[in-house]
């Protein structure tokens, strides 16, 4: 199975600022990877797919990016409701495998 | 817009299969996969495996393989999610997710929590 290590596992932020989640895979996954957003006790919202697209509806305060085996996550200018944990998840080949999140704290 | 409802929480014993229903609306059913994804407390999501809606071809994680079987009725435009031989230390929430061929989920379920205890 393909692994996926997030850094950090958390981080404390204040709103307004811009934060950078990194994903790495155990191997070439191409840009076949996707970002979740999931607030505490909420199911998980999509938000990014192929690395770098955007969801329907995302923010733009959103951006994804990288290919191969690392990737990251930005968002710009934090707003109250993204005090969340983040997932990445690969879809390249079965099974799909998600990274251990990264919790966003303020 | 589109919506997946599932069923209620359950509280079930060791040993025990669980059935989780997945309602899906908004969009045509038959074009889509739906996947299936677990999460214990505490930990990560966990992809577990999905379901072609439109043919019932189905793709199961081998963590689970032997213990799951996902089906769908297409005129209820339902999926579920069957799972065997519960043990206790898989108290999970299951969620269940709209999802393309060659691609990530898009739409999620709210989640439906088992707990597992004798």
């Amino acid at each position: 199975d393909i692994q996926m290590t997030q850094s950090p596992s958390a981080l404390s932020a204040s709103v307004g600022d811009r934060i950078t989640i990194t994903c790495r895979a155990s191997q070439d996954i191409s840009n076949s990877l996707a970002w979740f957003r999931q607030k505490p006790g909420k199911a998980p919202e999509s938000l990014i797919y192929g690395a770098s697209s955007l969801q329907s509806g995302v923010p733009s305060r959103f951006s994804g990016s990288g290919s191969g085996t690392d990737f990251t996550l930005t968002i710009n200018s934090l707003q109250p409701e993204d005090f969340a944990s983040y997932y990445c998840q690969h879809y390249y080949v079965y099974p799909f495998t998600f990274g251990q999140g990264t919790k966003v704290e303020i | 817009q589109v919506q997946l409802v599932q069923s209620g929480a359950e509280a079930k014993k060791p040993g025990d299969s669980l059935k989780v229903s997945c309602k899906a609306a908004g969009y045509s059913f038959t074009d889509y996969m739906i996947e299936w994804v677990r999460q214990a407390p505490g930990q990560r999501l966990e992809w577990m495996g999905r379901i072609n809606a439109g043919n019932g071809d189905t793709t199961y994680s081998q963590k689970f393989q032997g213990r799951v079987t996902m089906t769908r009725d297409t005129s209820a435009t339902t999926a579920y999610l069957e799972l065997s031989s519960l043990r206790s230390e898989e108290t999970a929430i299951f969620y269940c997710a709209r999802g393309i061929w060659g691609g990530p989920p898009d739409y999620w379920g709210q989640g439906t929590l088992v707990t597992v205890s004798s």
